[in-house]
């Protein structure tokens, strides 16, 4: 069955650097795109943006753009987002989901900054 | 950006009975293609969401036949024909028509 399974929980301080993983299970990792979804505390769903496991190419949404890093690994079936320098109100639940239709969610990364 | 209006934010419910919760988008959200990209999900507390609904009315395999999702253009439903206790937390509508996808604030579903 497909399986999206996101790295553990993280405290980093600010300006420090996180990269969370999203390896993929279950199906041809690269025939389904990979989306980034924030979720602050106690708010709502909020679309980062995707990045294309065909081609490696990423697409941001205007607001996180420079913020933030997609990747990948295809070799291991791993996407990867990646935030270089953190601030307080990057604290968030971090979840990667599956193709354009969102059909299958990891289980969120929390990531904590705080000095 | 499409903007994506749920109503209500809470919806106290009452097990057995039927719920129903409304999505509307600032422009349709039929795209060039014919088809409209507006997808529901649940999450429950402490959990990931997961995906109910796709393309206004298709229901994903194993969710109950309980859950419908219907409408058109710029406004859409979710009805719950009658609640269970597993029906319990946010719902979430959001569109993949227009770039960038966005969500709805999400309805609280509770327990009266």
């Amino acid at each position: 069955q497909v399986q999206l399974v996101q790295s553990g929980s993280e405290l980093k301080k600010p300006g420090a650097s996180v990269k969370v993983s999203c390896r993929a299970s279950g199906y041809t990792f690269t025939n389904f795109g990979i989306n980034w979804v924030r979720q602050a505390p106690g708010q709502g769903l909020e679309w980062m943006g995707w990045i294309n496991t065909n081609t490696g190419k990423p697409t941001y949404v205007q607001g996180f753009t420079g913020r933030i890093v997609f990747s990948l690994d295809t070799s291991v079936s791993t996407a990867y987002l990646q935030i270089p320098s953190l601030k307080a109100e990057d604290t968030a639940v971090f979840y990667c989901a599956r193709g354009g239709y969102l059909d299958s969610w990891g289980q969120g990364t929390l990531i904590t900054v705080s000095s | 950006d499409v903007v994506m209006t749920q109503s209500p934010l809470s919806l106290p419910v009452t097990f057995g009975q039927p719920a129903s919760m409304s999505c509307r988008s600032s422009q349709s959200l039929v795209s060039s293609d014919g088809n409209t990209y507006l997808n529901w999900f649940h999450q429950r507390p402490g959990q990931s969401p997961r995906r109910l609904i796709y393309e206004v009315s298709n229901r994903d395999s194993g969710v109950p036949d309980r859950f419908s999702g219907s409408g058109s253009g710029t406004d859409f439903t979710l009805k719950i024909s009658r609640v269970e206790a597993e029906d319990v937390g946010v719902y979430y509508c959001m569109q993949g028509t227009h770039w960038p996808y966005t969500f709805g604030q999400g309805t609280k579903v509770e327990i009266k």
